[in-house]
C-alpha cells in the first residue's frame, strides 16, 4: 500500500499479559523501524529491519521485547509479560533505502495501555 | 541524545510565514538535516530534508547556513492545521532517527 499500516490502533492488556503489534510497510520499502513514544515525550528507537533481517537493534530492551519481519507478512513487535511502564504509543516507519538518504514514513501508531 | 537544539515553543499568526530555527553545530559532513512534525498524536510526518543546499517542496522551504551549523524551516503561509510539534533531526546513513523535544508551533487565528 501507499501508507504504513499499523494494527491495532488501540490495545489494552492487563499487567503480565502479552501484547503483539503489527506493521505493514509501504509496498516496495525494504526497511522497517519501530519507535516507542511515552506520554507524548521523546521518541525512543527500538529496532530496525532490512527485509527480514535485523538491521539495528541497539534500542531494543534485552528482555520481554521481540520483533520479526517475515516474508509476505506484516512485521510484528511482541512484548511478553507486559509492565505498566510499557504503556506508550508504538510507531512503525518504513523507507526504501537506508535511513538518512530518503525519509522514513510513519504509521499512525498503536496505543498500548497496560492496566 | 539529540544533536540539535530548538526553541521549545513558538507562535505564528495565521497566514504569516513561520520560521523555525534549529542549531546543529556538531553536524558531520555526511549528515543530512531532516524536518518532521507531529500533529496531535498522529505519526510523525516527513516535511523536508537537505544536505548543503537550500531545498523547497510543496510544504516548506529549508534554509541551511553555509557552515551547516544551523538551519531554518519556513512554512510560507501558516494555517491552523500547521499547529504541531516540529522536529529537526540530523542523520547519516546508518543511524536511527533521534527525536529531541522539538518546537511546539501554535498558529493563531
Amino acid at each position: 500500500g501507499e501508507e504504513v499500516a499499523q494494527t491495532p490502533k488501540h490495545l489494552v492488556r492487563g499487567e503480565g499479559q502479552k501484547a503483539k503489534l503489527y506493521c505493514a510497510p509501504i509496498k516496495g520499502h525494504s526497511y522497517v523501524f519501530w519507535y516507542q513514544q511515552v506520554l507524548k515525550n521523546e521518541f525512543k528507537f527500538l529496532i530496525s529491519f532490512q527485509n527480514e533481517n535485523v538491521f539495528d537493534e541497539t534500542g531494543m530492551p534485552k528482555e520481554r521485547f521481540s520483533a520479526k519481519c517475515l516474508p509476505n507478512s506484516p512485521c510484528s513487535l511482541e512484548i511478553q509479560a507486559t509492565k505498566l511502564e510499557d504503556s506508550a504509543v508504538y510507531f512503525c516507519a518504513s523507507s526504501a533505502v537506508p535511513q538518512g538518504y530518503q525519509p522514513q514514513h510513519f504509521g499512525d501508531g498503536t496505543r498500548l495501555s497496560i492496566l | 541524545d539529540a544533536k540539535t537544539t530548538q526553541p521549545p515553543s513558538m507562535d505564528c499568526a495565521e497566514g504569516r510565514a513561520a520560521n523555525l530555527p534549529c542549531n546543529h553545530s556538531t553536524i558531520s559532513g555526511n549528515e543530512y538535516v531532516y524536518w518532521y512534525r507531529q500533529i496531535h498524536s498522529q505519526g510523525p510526518q516527513y516535511i523536508i530534508h537537505g544536505l548543503k543546499n537550500n531545498e523547497t517542496n510543496e510544504m516548506a522551504s529549508l534554509i541551511i547556513t553555509e557552515d551547516r551549523k544551523s538551519s531554518t524551516l519556513i512554512l510560507p503561509h501558516a494555517t491552523l492545521r500547521d499547529t504541531a510539534v516540529y522536529y529537526c533531526i540530523v542523520i547519516s546513513g546508518n543511524t536511527p532517527l533521534v527525536f529531541g523535544k522539538g518546537t511546539r508551533l501554535s498558529v493563531i487565528a
